[in-house]
């Protein structure tokens, strides 16, 4: 596609429920990343996807997160008993081949979750 | 320490004056620096990369200081329309080459009618 998109836009669970946010980066862009940011806070990075292999996932915060990449392309960040502090705005970037130094992040639009 | 470090401001400007940011990095090994802004409730967007010589993309001017591990961005005759927060954005280096990109927390820039 022209840009990075993810779904939902707005997604508003409950706490205890399991939530799927999905990513679809720009074709033929080989790695794709997750990150979550708080109100107001930095840019947390989750996890790194390099084609299907995820040779980066540091960042996840417990083990009630993780995420799949299928196809080298769309990806999938399943959050399961969802919590409160879960609530954040989940961003999903995407590059071509890493360590090009004109290329940056193609930034999704993020998906906003808020745990109730 | 962070691995990448800004201040986080906010920098409350008049239109039309100038105002830079700096922002150090830690891991000397990095090869790739970029600026990003991002407005309130959107996501980050590329502004400009950094290279070693500098560069400059109309109003905005970009430098990296290899020995004291920092880079800087310079915005003149400031507009509205730059109120921002801008991300400072380090590539580190994993092995194999691979990389990852580090983000700092951001500057906060308000310019003022």
């Amino acid at each position: 596609g022209a840009g990075v998109s993810q779904s939902p836009s707005n997604k508003v669970t409950e706490k205890g429920k399991d939530v799927e946010l999905r990513c679809d980066p720009i074709s033929g862009h080989t790695a794709l990343y997750w990150y979550r940011q708080s109100l107001g806070q930095g840019l947390e990075f989750l996890i790194y996807f390099q084609g299907n292999s995820a040779p980066d996932k540091s960042g996840l915060p417990s083990d009630r997160f993780s995420a799949e990449r299928t196809g080298g392309s769309v990806s999938t960040l399943t959050i399961q008993r969802t919590q409160q502090e879960d609530s954040a705005v989940y961003l999903c970037a995407s590059s071509r081949i890493q360590g090009t130094l004109e290329n940056g992040y193609t930034f999704g639009s993020g998906t906003r979750l808020t745990v109730v | 320490r962070k691995e990448v470090e800004q201040d986080p401001g906010p920098f409350n400007v008049p239109e039309g004056a100038t105002v830079a940011f700096n922002c150090t990095y830690s891991n000397s090994a990095s090869q790739s620096f970029f600026w990003y802004r991002q407005d309130c409730r959107k996501e980050p967007k590329l502004l400009m990369s950094v290279y070693s010589s500098g560069n400059e993309d109309g109003r905005f001017t970009a430098q990296l200081n290899r020995a004291s591990q920092y880079i800087s961005l310079l915005i003149r005759d400031s507009k509205l329309s730059d109120s921002a927060t801008y991300l400072c954005v380090v590539n580190r280096p994993q092995g194999s080459g691979t990389y990852k990109y580090i983000f700092g927390t951001g500057t906060r820039l308000k310019v003022l009618a």
